[in-house]
């Protein structure tokens, strides 16, 4: 596609609810990022995928929160047993390489009720 | 943990008017880039300013980069009710694929 796409757009879920949340990045970007955004911050780093390879996950809060990349395109961040403080935008993004722009989905805004 | 400083934290400006945002960070880098976020929208890239470059332009946009202060600035030129976002410096560390970002300086242009 044009861009990336993330899926939903919005997600209400009730605490202790599973959540899975969908990025369909460039065709061809090798590099894939997570990011949670909270209101008025920037953005801080949850994982990094390398194709299908997750070469860095240290940014995951708990161990509730789980990313996969199988085939090495689309993306899913599953967070289980959701609680309040997952409440933030959840951004994703693709590179063609490290070193260059990153290309952002729209994100999905997830809040826990 | 965040490691770019934007500063102001907000600005608000006539439209036709210059506007400046600054960034500062703690760390020796590869690159840093300037990203720009409409309320409730995902990030565009804007650009990217190599750790050997002093300066770049993209259209009305110029990034300086001054490595021995470890500070950016992005200038728009000629303000637009259109350039109202958040805008936010990422810097990309040597040998690392993670961006580090600030928490941003919302921009607001008058018309």
């Amino acid at each position: 596609g044009a861009g990336v796409s993330q899926s939903p757009r919005y997600k209400v879920a009730k605490r202790g609810q599973d959540v899975a949340l969908r990025c369909d990045p460039i065709s061809g970007h090798v590099s894939l990022f997570w990011y949670q955004q909270a209101l008025g911050q920037g953005p801080e780093f949850l994982t990094y995928f390398q194709n299908e390879a997750q070469l860095d996950k240290s940014g995951l809060p708990s161990d509730r929160f789980f990313a996969e990349r199988p085939e090495g395109s689309v993306s899913t961040l599953k967070i289980q047993r959701t609680q309040q403080e997952d409440s933030a935008v959840y951004l994703c993004a693709s590179s063609l390489q490290i070193d260059y722009g990153y290309t952002f989905g729209s994100g999905t805004r997830l809040t826990v009720v | 943990s965040q490691q770019g400083e934007e500063d102001p934290q907000a600005l608000s400006i006539q439209e036709g008017e210059n506007a400046t945002m600054n960034c500062s960070y703690k760390t020796s880098i590869n690159n840093l880039q300037w990203y720009r976020q409409n309320s409730g929208r995902g990030l565009v890239h804007l650009i990217l300013i190599r750790s050997n470059e002093r300066e770049k332009h993209s259209g009305r946009l110029r990034v300086t980069l001054d490595t021995s202060k470890k500070s950016s600035s992005l200038l728009i030129t000629a303000s637009r009710a259109a350039d109202t976002a958040s805008y936010f410096c990422a810097t990309g560390l040597d040998s690392n694929y993670q961006l580090i970002w600030g928490a941003g300086t919302k921009l607001i242009i008058k018309p």
